[in-house]
């Protein structure tokens, strides 16, 4: 199958800081990825789709100034956390599918990444 | 809007027992349902795909159903083992954009 890959896998920041997570498709190219975020013990919630070479997409409630998303090349999005504060800690995860927003062709997970904000 | 549920949140099994895991979604226009695996700090693995065309898919001791028409999906675990605790997670996608929308989980503990 695909192979979706995140770096880092986990990050340790001051709060106020900011952090960013790469998310690439290694073997495919990934014209839309998506974030989503899981907290403890609860579900994958999307934060937002990203199309290559066009804005982010965010769901209702996620602060767009500060979770930015940058989807620059068919096999890399990144999604930068700014202004890190403790309540952002949490797992994020990315995923990757080949096709626009109108596919519906299977969507690839990378393995994820526990931010922890002190 | 799709809301996806799952019943039920936690289940433990002695080794051996076959179980149903199940999954009911409130939109059936559904392209198609997904079922993965997650294991505690890790990310999703897929486990099972089935097309809205289909009514189920088997996978070695996994056999997963679908029915669209009453919104509804299993997934039948047979004769499991300490390795198949993790939590269960389903996903079906549709709607504007083709987003993936989740279930809650399902947290299986198979006692050896």
């Amino acid at each position: 199958g695909a192979v979706v890959s995140q770096h880092p896998s986990w990050v340790i920041c001051k709060s106020g800081t900011s952090v960013k997570i790469e998310c690439r498709s290694l073997d495919f190219q990934a014209t839309t990825m998506f974030w989503y975020r899981q907290f403890p013990k609860q579900s994958l919630m999307l934060m937002a789709t990203s199309n290559e070479g066009s804005k982010a997409t965010y769901e209702q409630g996620v602060e767009k100034d500060k979770f930015l998303i940058n989807h620059a090349s068919l096999t890399l999005s990144t999604l930068t956390v700014t202004s890190a504060h403790p309540e952002d800690s949490s797992f994020y995860i990315c995923s990757a599918r080949e096709g626009g927003a109108f596919s519906y062709n299977e969507q690839f997970f990378g393995p994820g990444t526990r931010l922890t904000v002190l | 809007k799709q809301e996806v549920t799952q019943i039920p949140a936690a289940l433990s099994v002695p080794e051996g027992e076959n179980l149903v895991l199940n999954c009911s979604f409130t939109d059936s226009a559904i392209y198609n349902l997904q079922w993965f695996r997650q294991d505690p700090g890790k990310g999703l693995t897929s486990l099972l795909l089935i097309q809205s065309s289909q009514r189920e898919q088997t996978s070695g001791r996994l056999n997963a159903s679908l029915d669209k028409s009453s919104g509804r999906s299993t997934l039948y675990i047979a004769a499991s083992q300490p390795g198949d605790s993790a939590t269960y997670l389903c996903a079906a996608l549709g709607g504007y954009g083709n987003k993936l929308v989740f279930g809650a989980g399902t947290i299986l503990r198979v006692k050896s």
